[in-house]
């Protein structure tokens, strides 16, 4: 069992451009959670998806953010247009149910760097 | 809303000897969940240890423990026998049954374990 895999670990994007996350979930998971950790801070939550459904989106910026996990392949942050304050962390987080009592499991997150 | 605060951004403890990470929350809800996560250099998010509300007994692993009052709204971490290895980012998180399945996370204390 690989665990949560996110790719790539680190993405340099000049402002403007568009940076795409990817996270497969661990084997047996179909709940996934993106995450956003700014520097010198914890982590807070952006969106939370099923195979094919957003369940809540309620931590994404209304602009520019979007997200999906398709029936086949990873999950996918998507970022367009960005910006320098978009440079952060952001792990994807992988879960057999939907109840926190689950817990997560974590990936070692993407490093988006705005330059 | 659910808050979470961690009041000590540094702790250092000696080798082999005992720290305490403090860890409050404030929360209208009964039921819910209660993680410490360990963020070492690595970035990765490593869960450490986790406590569900109802149950009165503290929950342990190996040398982490904790102590959960809850009509404090406490949850501290005690990291007995410390070890090099300990040092790292730790974040305390709390999942309420009612608010979704997000994880509400603090700002994180930093542990330096000195040889």
């Amino acid at each position: 069992n690989a665990g949560v895999m996110q790719n790539p670990r680190h993405l340099v994007r000049r402002r403007g451009q568009e940076a795409r996350l990817r996270c497969s979930p661990m084997k047996g998971h179909s709940h996934v959670y993106w995450y956003r950790q700014l520097p010198e801070e914890g982590l807070k939550f952006m969106v939370y998806l099923q195979k094919e459904n957003i369940i809540d989106e309620s931590g994404m910026p209304k602009e520019r953010f979007s997200a999906e996990f398709p029936k086949e392949g990873p999950s996918i942050l998507r970022i367009q247009q960005v910006v320098r304050g978009d440079s952060a962390a952001y792990f994807c987080a992988s879960s057999p149910g939907s109840l926190p009592g689950y817990g997560y499991t974590f990936g070692s997150g993407t490093r988006l760097t705005v330059v | 809303a659910q808050t979470v605060t961690q009041s000590q951004p540094e702790m250092s403890v000696q080798e082999a000897e005992t720290v305490t990470l403090s860890c409050t929350y404030d929360t209208s809800e009964s039921d819910y969940y209660l993680f410490w996560y360990k963020q070492p250099p690595s970035r990765q998010m490593i869960l450490v240890i986790r406590q569900e509300a109802y149950k009165q007994q503290n929950a342990t692993e190996n040398r982490f423990s904790v102590n959960f009052q809850k009509a404090a709204k406490s949850f501290s971490l005690k990291i007995s026998d410390s070890q090099l290895g300990d040092a790292a980012m730790y974040f305390c998180a709390y999942g309420g049954e009612t608010s979704g399945s997000r994880l509400t996370f603090g700002e994180g204390t930093q542990l330096t374990v000195n040889p």
